[in-house]
């Protein structure tokens, strides 16, 4: 039961942004947008998350668009090292009791090339 | 801060044998997850502790899989019968659990191979 889409894969060069996109249409009132990125042979690495407001810390920027229906990791000066599988979750507060756990759909392949 | 660590980072198995895995969370992380990763895909919860009580199960979670926090740090998880579905990357995370920023922070896993 994904509540996330995202294209299977996408690449970049060197230095550019790279925009990735994740649609999430039927987000509740509650739910965050959260991003975690897995690079090759190591465990799943939190990046940011957000509820409406734009985000930005120093890995990345969260956009979310205003009806909340989708959102845009953008890494501003994308390079090698940041070539991985990009995961778009929904998820209430994962603080609270009622939902403690982050559901993860397949994600996205972002490859950089040179 | 160490990050979580999980031990070993590779385990091969013959089908029918038990094996446990490790897992040393942040310390002062109250919550500790499971998940499992199979090749290709993102990783699937199994199971979550508040400090040492275990309060949810993925039905992911066979009675051939158990988990435990004894004394709300360290987790084992011990699987029974190992068959070759098993095998997997088995992910631990860790996180405070409290405050608006508590993201879960994940170990490189275990990956299992059963034979």
């Amino acid at each position: 039961d994904a509540k996330t889409t995202q294209p299977p894969s996408m690449d970049c060069a060197e230095g550019r942004a790279a925009n990735l996109p994740c649609n999430h249409s039927t987000i509740s009132g509650n739910e965050y947008v959260y991003w975690y990125r897995q690079i090759h042979s190591q465990g799943p690495q939190y990046i940011i998350h957000g509820l409406k407001n734009n985000e930005t810390n120093e890995m990345a920027s969260l956009i979310i668009t205003e009806d909340r229906k989708s959102s845009t990791l953008i890494l501003p000066h994308a390079t090698l090292r940041d070539t991985a599988v990009y995961y778009c979750i929904v998820s209430p507060l994962i603080s609270t009791g009622a939902n403690s756990k982050l559901t993860f759909g397949k994600g996205i392949t972002l490859s950089v090339r040179p | 801060d160490t990050g979580v660590s999980q031990d070993p980072r590779h385990k091969i198995t013959k089908r029918g044998q038990n094996v446990t895995f490790r897992c040393d969370p942040i310390s002062e992380h109250n919550r500790l997850y499971w998940y499992r990763q199979t090749l290709g895909q993102g990783p699937e919860f199994l199971t979550y502790f508040q400090n040492e009580a275990q309060l949810e199960k993925s039905r992911l979670l066979s009675d051939r899989f158990s988990a435990e926090r004894p004394k709300g740090s360290f987790s084992t998880l011990e699987i029974q019968r190992t068959e070759q579905g098993d095998s997997a990357m088995y992910l631990c995370a860790s996180s405070s659990g409290t405050g608006v920023n508590s993201p879960l922070h994940f170990g490189n896993g275990t990956r299992l191979t059963v034979t």
